[in-house]
């Protein structure tokens, strides 16, 4: 039972270079979500998606792109990184709304550093 | 705009005693949802428990249950019988029911439970 799996777990980037961070959830799960979580903060959401084909920015979505060919898939893309998206990301998912269930399932997290 | 805060960044227990971790939130919503989630030494983020504003009883899940004061929007998570599997961040969570898919997160506190 894989649940939410993301890769990679852990990443360097040099300021500028651009990457995917990769998540997919075997859960069947409409809803879909990225969020990253700096030291010594809460989460905040980057973007999320309610199905495929549709995506919806969250609170922090600058300099991060998203797709969501398929309903397992959502992978994050970083262009021009810089420092400021040093952090650890978080991909989830959740069957409906949080609003309907409140849970979301958690991926273990990639950490990313830019230098 | 909602806002979570954990004023306790750290606390530690002893092996089957009683810890209470707080939580207060601000919002001029009147309903809405609030939860408790776990983050492990891996990583992966679990939800612990969740309440609905609208429903006057305190949940319980097990170990874990909360004490709500919607007055006080005040929402504390208590731990019985700590466990050593019971270390881990803990995070508070907000949900409006505007049908934002927004999640806000505290900042979390770091509890350890000590043999």
């Amino acid at each position: 039972n894989a649940g939410v799996t993301q890769t990679p777990k852990f990443r360097i980037l040099k300021i500028g270079q651009s990457m995917t961070l990769q998540c997919t959830q075997d859960m069947n799960h409409n809803y879909m979500y990225w969020y990253r979580q700096d030291p010594g903060m809460g989460l905040k959401l980057i973007y999320y998606s309610v199905g495929a084909g549709i995506t919806d920015k969250g609170e922090v979505p600058n300099g991060y792109n998203v797709s969501r060919s398929t309903t397992e898939d959502f992978p994050l893309r970083l262009e021009l990184a810089a420092p400021s998206q040093t952090s650890v990301y978080f991909c989830a998912s959740s069957p409906s709304g949080v609003s309907d269930t409140g849970e979301l399932f958690f991926g273990e997290g990639s950490r990313l550093t830019v230098l | 705009a909602q806002t979570v805060t954990q004023s306790q960044p750290e606390m530690s227990v002893q092996e089957a005693e009683t810890v209470t971790l707080s939580c207060t939130y601000d919002t001029s919503e009147n309903n809405y949802y609030l939860f408790w989630y776990k983050q492990p030494p891996s990583r992966q983020m679990i939800l612990v428990i969740r309440q609905e504003a609208y429903k006057q009883q305190n949940a319980t899940e097990n170990r874990f249950s909360v004490n709500f004061q919607k007055a006080a929007k005040s929402f504390s998570l208590k731990i019985s019988d700590s466990q050593l599997g019971d270390t881990a961040m803990y995070f508070c969570a907000f949900q409006g029911q505007g049908g934002s898919e927004k999640l806000v997160f505290g900042k979390g506190m770091k509890l350890t439970v000590n043999p």
